[in-house]
Formats: structure tokens, C-alpha cells, sequence
């Protein structure tokens, strides 16, 4: 069973700072590797994704970095906004079974203005 | 475009009562999944499925039944409510069945059992 580890649980960061959350995985079948954003009271939704055929992908602010030797990814945030507190959650996919993410424990987001 | 809405937002019961949590997506959606979220969890797969009449078991399917006789609705049933079942439940759907494609989730049921 695919295990994904979140670290760390909270983050509190100040305004125009990085934030950074990173994930380790164990095993996949498919190389792809979501990030998901909560905000309070709201369903997650879908930040940005990486298959790791490259090892950055890039989104404005929102960066991942992939290390596939490693089983790890990570999510960067650059000059974080009070706007960016929320929740984030990664996941990868199950090693069998059809579009079967397992997620991270969440990490809650604290940009302080 | 409504995507994914569940109903009710928020629901008290009695030990051992029953319930059903709707979920409904008007994507044209084949996969759909039941989530629920604990403090320090993240997210655990209760049941999911990929198309009308196919359902299949997640990380955490004990105490919860599910049925999808359409491609829009996949409600959770629970057949005896435990204070264990207390939780946030979060209904999925995504176009396809791999795991590449977005999931869109509802805004999620509130749930506490007493």
C-alpha cells in the first residue's frame, strides 16, 4: 500500500517569504504527483502537478521540485501572500487500482501579514 | 456549472443511527470517490467508482456502503453510525479513471456522531 509522508504538519511563514512543504512516497505505477490547496469550510482543489519527466515544473509563485532517485517532491511558494493560507495536500498514485490517490497528512499554511 | 455538490453540509447523529450523504456531479464524470478528512489523516479513500454499476473498496471501507446506479450520483450510506465515523466526508469525481486526470471535490459533510 502506497505510503505518502507530509512534512511539516503547520507552517507559519511571513509575508514575502518561501514557503516550503515537502513529500515522500514509496512506490507508483504512474508518474504523476498532484498538489492540492484547501481553504477553510472548501473542498480541495487542485494546485498544480508534476510528472516527473522534469525534474521543476513552475506555476507563477508556485513551484515543484521533484527528486525521483529520492522518492521526494516538494512544493515552493515564493513571496507567500496572506492569501496563500490554506491547507495543502500532496499525493501520488496507488501502485494498482485506477485513480487511486493516497494523500499526504496535510500541511496547514500561516501567512502572518 | 454546479460540479460536485453534497448534501447535507452538516449532520449530528445518535450512535447507531443510519444515514445516506448525496453526492451528485453534473460533469459527465465517470470515476467518483468518497473521501474522509481527520486532523493529521489528510485525505483516506473510503470507496470509489468508475463507471455506473462498478464500486470498489478504498483505504477505510469498513461501516460505509456505496451504490452508483448513475453516472451523476454516488451517495455514502452508513449503516450504523460510531463516534469513529465523526469526520469531514469529501465526494470526488474526475473525467477518467487514471490517477492524471483532476479530481473536483464538493465542499464537504460535517459530520459528528454522538
Amino acid at each position: 500500500q502506497q505510503q505518502v509522508k507530509q512534512s511539516p504538519q503547520s507552517l507559519i511563514v511571513q509575508k514575502g517569504g518561501i514557503s516550503i512543504i515537502n513529500c515522500a512516497y514509496e512506490n507508483t505505477a504512474f508518474d504523476y504527483f498532484p498538489w492540492y490547496q484547501q481553504f477553510p469550510g472548501k473542498g480541495p482543489a487542485l494546485l498544480i502537478a508534476i510528472r516527473p519527466d522534469v525534474s521543476e515544473k513552475k506555476e507563477g509563485r508556485f513551484t515543484i521540485s521533484f527528486n525521483k532517485s529520492a522518492k521526494q517532491f516538494s512544493l515552493h511558494i515564493m513571496d507567500s501572500q496572506p492569501g496563500d493560507s490554506a491547507t495543502y495536500f500532496c499525493a501520488a498514485p496507488t501502485f494498482q487500482g485506477a485513480q487511486k490517490l493516497v494523500f499526504g497528512q496535510g500541511t496547514r499554511l500561516t501567512i502572518n501579514p | 456549472n454546479a460540479g460536485v455538490t453534497q448534501t447535507p453540509k452538516f449532520q449530528v447523529l445518535k450512535t447507531g443511527q443510519s444515514m445516506t450523504l448525496q453526492c451528485a456531479q453534473d460533469m459527465n464524470h465517470e470515476y467518483m470517490s468518497w473521501y474522509r478528512q481527520d486532523p493529521g489523516m489528510g485525505l483516506r479513500l473510503i470507496h470509489y467508482s468508475v463507471g455506473a454499476g462498478i464500486t470498489d473498496q478504498g483505504e477505510v471501507p469498513n461501516g460505509y456502503n456505496v451504490s452508483r446506479s448513475t453516472t451523476e450520483d454516488f451517495p455514502l450510506r452508513l449503516l450504523s453510525a460510531a463516534p469513529s465515523q465523526t469526520s469531514v466526508y469529501f465526494c470526488a469525481s474526475s473525467y477518467t479513471g487514471t490517477p492524471r486526470t483532476e479530481a473536483f471535490f464538493g465542499q464537504g459533510t460535517r459530520l459528528t456522531v454522538v
